[in-house]
């Protein structure tokens, strides 16, 4: 199984504030990753796929970037309706999900 | 706009087997691979399994004893069936599609979730 390590897994923030969350895999995954925003009692919604190809109806403040083993989501400019949970997701293998990085107000 | 909706039972036994439904509409589920995703609670996501419309499984190794995924084209649904559950299978089942585009894999469309509680 390849292992996702998200960090941090909470962080605190101001709307405004840049944002970058990280995701490790335990080995080269290329491209093959997905990322996730999770509000309280709703279903994931897809941000981010092929490491860094924004889906559709994605704002554009949403980034992705990396390969291989690193990679990282981006938010520029915080807005409230971006306090939710991140989830990467490896897609070079059977699916598996970090442990998640909750955003919070400061 | 493609909508999936899970359904069944929100309280089961232990030892007994969970049984859902995932009804698709607004497309074909004759294309695409068909997911269950779950996530205990207050825990993150866990991916189970899922199906291509010929009818191909593949499920997380862990669970591949008890899950068996399977398709109803005529009905356009999908349904996830674990069996031998304990309490921590408790979780809210999501199903999904699951995409291949752009040289890569995603869930792109999602339900909205069935809590399935196990307990006597």
């Amino acid at each position: 199984d390849i292992q996702m390590t998200q960090s941090p897994s909470s962080l605190s923030a101001s709307v405004g504030d840049r944002v970058t969350i990280t995701c490790r895999a335990s080995q080269s995954i290329r491209t093959y990753l997905n990322w996730y925003q999770q509000k309280p009692g709703k279903a994931p919604k897809l941000l981010i796929y092929a490491a860094s190809s924004l889906q559709s109806g994605v704002p554009s403040r949403f980034s992705g970037g990396g390969s291989g083993t690193d990679f990282t989501l981006t938010i520029s400019s915080l807005q409230p309706e971006d306090f939710a949970t991140y989830y990467c997701q490896q897609s070079y293998s059977s699916p598996g999900f970090g442990g998640g990085t909750k955003v919070e107000i400061k | 706009q493609v909508q999936l909706q899970e359904s069944g039972p929100g309280l089961v036994k232990p030892s007994e087997t969970l049984s859902l439904t995932c009804t698709v509409s607004g497309g074909s589920i004759s294309s695409y691979y068909w997911s269950w995703i779950r996530q205990p609670p207050g825990k993150g996501l866990e991916w189970v399994g899922y199906i291509y419309y010929s009818g191909s499984t593949n499920y997380k190794p862990s669970l591949k004893s008890r899950v068996t995924i399977s398709l109803d084209t005529s009905k356009n649904q999908f349904s996830l069936k674990l069996s031998s559950v304990t309490a921590a299978d408790t979780a809210v089942y999501y199903c999904a599609r699951r995409v291949v585009a752009a040289g890569s894999y995603y869930f792109d469309y999602w339900g909205q979730g069935a809590l399935v509680t196990v307990s006597s």
